[in-house]
């Protein structure tokens, strides 16, 4: 168990929707890491927060967005999903900077 | 950006024999990991190594910075070491993102 849980564990919706992952970060942990993983693009980072702030952003598109919470936990927000949106959507925390990342069980998101 | 490239990108072995993936990485780190994506799709840490060497078990890794590769041995494999191995690093300078490589996919059979 990494300590990191992430919820829902699955999730199907319609094309159009908007749904919110939610993610708990290991406890002391202050960076969280967003990434998605799909079949033909692999796992690809889509944006950290640390301590509450926008830290680093790599291939998010605006549909998307995220927060970290005062209590550190994260959400991720897809909205007007696509069916290229199916994918297994993981977060992940380290305690800062370089440090290793511990990652979580993922939700897996079908969009129909 | 950085390239993480992984070989092979396919293995298949029969339970009890050795192997050796290799990540190799177009510039320079602060951190190198590698994970295990089992079957179910969970991510597993298996080491932090931006240089040097270490082992866990059945499962060792070096690290060798200035030539800019990484080694994952694996020895005596079981069934259970089925899956996605990924090797990721944090480029220098860069900003705070894991760049993870495409994953050497291993199937141990009985």
């Amino acid at each position: 168990d990494s300590g990191v849980t992430q919820t829902p564990k699955h999730l199907i919706t319609a094309t159009g929707q908007r749904v919110t992952l939610r993610c708990s970060p290991r406890s002391g942990d202050l960076s969280v890491y967003w990434y998605q993983q799909s079949l033909d693009q692999g796992l690809q980072f889509l944006i950290q927060y640390y301590n509450g702030e926008e830290r680093a952003k790599g291939n998010i598109l605006e549909r998307f967005s995220a927060q970290q919470f005062p209590d550190l936990h994260s959400e991720l927000n897809l909205s007007s999903l696509e069916l290229g949106d199916s994918a297994l959507y993981f977060c992940a925390s380290s305690v800062a900077g370089h440090s290793p990342l511990h990652f979580g069980n993922g939700t897996r998101l079908t969009v129909t | 950006g950085i390239q993480v490239e992984q070989s092979p990108p396919d293995l298949i072995l029969q339970e009890g024999a050795n192997s050796t993936l290799r990540c190799n990485f177009s510039d320079s780190v602060n951190n190198l990991q590698w994970f295990h994506q089992n079957p179910w799709g969970q991510l597993i840490n298996l080491f932090y190594i931006p240089s040097g060497t270490k082992q866990n078990g059945r499962l060792s890794a070096t690290t060798v910075a200035t030539e800019r590769y990484s080694l994952l041995y694996i020895s005596s494999s079981q069934t259970t070491d089925s899956g996605v191995y990924f090797c990721a690093v944090f480029p220098q300078g860069s900003g705070y993102a894991l760049n993870f490589g495409k994953g050497t996919s291993l199937l141990v059979t009985p």
